[in-house]
This record gives structure tokens, sequence and C-alpha cells, in this order.
């Protein structure tokens, strides 16, 4: 596989259960983001990590949270999560190492398909 | 404050014409890059193009280019020859420090044949 991906593309869950998303990225990149895209509503930046290690945490309640157990894979559990959560939640990479200057070339975000969550 | 501003909530072109999505931008940080996506209705964010605040040239991508004002603050997509993939949400977007990409409200294009 290429590129960034998600899974599961589709996710229905009720306020109660627990679930985690899951992102992969196959391009060597060292900084991974984590997005939540609400209906008429901006792209908001939900995590980053760089190297493994968060480096910016965006006042997310804390029925969301993260794992990064390697520079290519992110995670996100969620659990007790509420109905205005249901949303599009997007993963991407970048290449460069945060805080070392940036360019087109590292600074540029690819992102996953996104994975559409239902809270009911 | 750092945002992103498309005014445009939905264009139409049609098939083979040019179009222009207008962005603006506001930022007191002398460094920046400006980014244009392109969102189809399957949802994946697809990078079009990019543009420093050092550039001196305007950026170019295939038919994409990016109209560069840094006195008027705006960056504006211009697509060229309209295809009818090209319909979908396009979203402006400003790299703050620590690669933290500001997001517009984006514009909805559709192509018409």
């Amino acid at each position: 596989e290429t590129g960034v991906t998600q899974t599961p593309r589709h996710l229905v869950m009720g306020m109660t259960n627990k679930k985690s998303l899951k992102c992969e990225q196959h391009l060597g990149h060292n900084a991974m983001y984590w997005y939540k895209q609400s209906a008429k509503k901006p792209l908001e930046l939900m995590f980053v990590y760089s190297l493994e290690e968060r480096v910016e945490n965006n006042s997310v309640p804390s029925r969301f949270s993260p794992e990064c157990p390697n520079s290519s894979h992110l995670f996100l559990h969620l659990h007790t999560l509420q109905p205005e959560d249901s949303a599009l939640y997007l993963c991407a990479s970048s290449q460069g190492i945060l805080g070392t200057g940036g360019s087109a070339l590292t600074d540029t975000q690819y992102f996953g398909p996104g994975t559409r969550l239902t809270v009911l | 404050a750092q945002k992103i501003t498309q005014t445009q909530p939905g264009m139409f072109v049609q098939e083979k014409e040019a179009v222009t999505l207008d962005c603006t931008y506001d930022t007191s940080d002398p460094s920046y890059g400006l980014f244009w996506y392109k969102q189809p209705s399957s949802g994946e964010m697809i990078f079009l193009i990019y543009q420093g605040s050092y550039d001196q040239q305007n950026a170019t991508e295939g038919r994409y280019s990016l109209n560069f004002q840094k006195a008027r603050k705006s960056a504006n997509l211009v697509i060229s020859a309209s295809q009818l993939g090209d319909s979908a949400m396009y979203f402006c977007a400003m790299r703050l420090y620590g690669n933290k990409l500001v997001f517009g409200a984006g514009t909805i294009l559709r192509v018409k044949s």
C-alpha cells in the first residue's frame, strides 16, 4: 500500500462504547496528525506527533486519547463519546521533524481518506 | 490572529474554462506557507499546491497555479481548463509554527458540462 491509510472508513458507536481509529503512513514521514472535520466547520487540528512524541494537544477532551507507537502508526482511542463528536476524522503525515525549519518538501501534509464516525 | 478566509461558499464553472478560488490570510509571522487542498465527496484531502512566503515566483502545478499577492495577503487558486473531475470542495490552508495548519471554510466548485 502507498500513502496514508485509515481504518475503519466508517464507524457507528454508542456513547458507552470504546473504539479505536487507526492510521498508517507508508511514506517514511516523521510527523503525524489527527484532524476533526465537522459539518459546517473548518478542519480542526486535534493532535500532532513528531518522532512519536506528542507535540500538540489542541484542547481536545480527554475522551479522545491518541497513541503513536512508532513513526508509521497513529491511533485515536475513543470512549464515552457524545453525539456532537460525530464527524470525519482525518489523519495526515509530513516528512519534516517539527521544530527544525520547513519547506514545501518537509511541511506538506498528506492526508488519509478519513474515518466517518457517527455517535448514537 | 491567524486566520484564513474563503469568501466564496460555492462556485460554478463551465467545463474547459478557467476559474479562480479566493483566499485571504492573516498572520503576523514573517515566515509561513500557504496550501491548497481538494476534497472530493469521498473525503480524502488531496494536496494541490504550495506557496512559501519567501518564494519569489507564483507556484504552478500542472493546471493549478497560485496567484500570490503578499501585500494584499491573498493566495488565490487558479484552475485552468476545468474538468468534470474538478468538482469538489477546495480548502486554503496556512502553515503556522510547528507545521500546524489553519484551514479556511472551503469553497464548493461545480464544473458544468
